[in-house]
């Protein structure tokens, strides 16, 4: 099994271009996550989609849209990017989110830089 | 502002020496865990602890969940090179709008031989 792969791995991007980072999950889990992750921020949560054919709003949603293209998979969409959306962009997944204490599994992640 | 305060933020130790990464809140939080991340990877669980005062050890780690659930420690003996890693402590927080989890600052540890 690969767990949780993402799309790509580093990608450089100029101000108001648009890009879509792709993950996909073959741990047939229910529930899938985007963070970001900046130097002494941790990681915070972006969107989430509990189950397919939902998706929500986490701590830091402004930018970005989000697509639950089935199970396995869990787009991040960046329409018009801003230097402020450099960071590195992490795609997680867990059986459920209705018990957030259960394990996260984390891709290897896509550094994404917007100059 | 940071729900979840890690310290320190650096260290870099040798290795044998012990440490303790600390992960305070001001809020209560129904559970906790900690990750570890090595560099171009994503984090890995370590460990849930879920009740006041609880206390797991993981081989030379040692985690506590504080009494009150507001804060937790990390304690790893005779560190290793390996452990080299950043550390996250990371808590579920129950609200009216359901559970969340939220991510604490980050700890970078380094061990030099």
């Amino acid at each position: 099994n690969a767990g949780v792969t993402q799309t790509p791995k580093f990608q450089v991007l100029k101000t108001g271009q648009s890009m879509t980072l792709q993950c996909a999950q073959d741990m047939n889990h229910n529930s899938m996550y985007w963070y970001r992750q900046d130097p002494g921020m941790g990681l915070r949560l972006i969107y989430y989609s509990a189950s397919e054919g939902t998706t929500d709003k986490g701590e830091v949603p402004n930018g970005y849209n989000v697509s639950r293209l089935n199970k396995r998979e869990f787009s991040l969409r960046l329409e018009s990017a801003a230097p402020s959306q450099t960071s590195v962009y992490f795609c997680a997944s867990s059986d459920t989110a209705d018990r957030w204490w259960n394990e996260q599994y984390f891709g290897p992640g896509t550094r994404l830089t917007v100059t | 502002t940071q729900l979840l305060e890690q310290s320190p933020q650096f260290l870099s130790i040798q290795e044998g020496e012990n440490l303790t990464v600390y992960c305070n809140s001001s809020s209560v939080f129904s559970s906790l865990q900690w990750y570890r991340q090595e560099p171009g990877e994503g984090p890995v669980l370590l460990v849930t602890v879920v009740t006041g005062g609880e206390v797991k050890k993981l081989k030379r780690l040692t985690f506590q969940f504080g009494d009150a659930r507001k804060d937790s420690s990390l304690h790893i003996t005779a560190a290793q090179p390996g452990d080299t890693g950043l550390y996250l402590c990371a808590g579920v927080l129950t609200t009216g709008g359901g559970n969340k989890l939220t991510f604490g600052t980050g700890t970078q540890l380094k061990v030099e031989l």
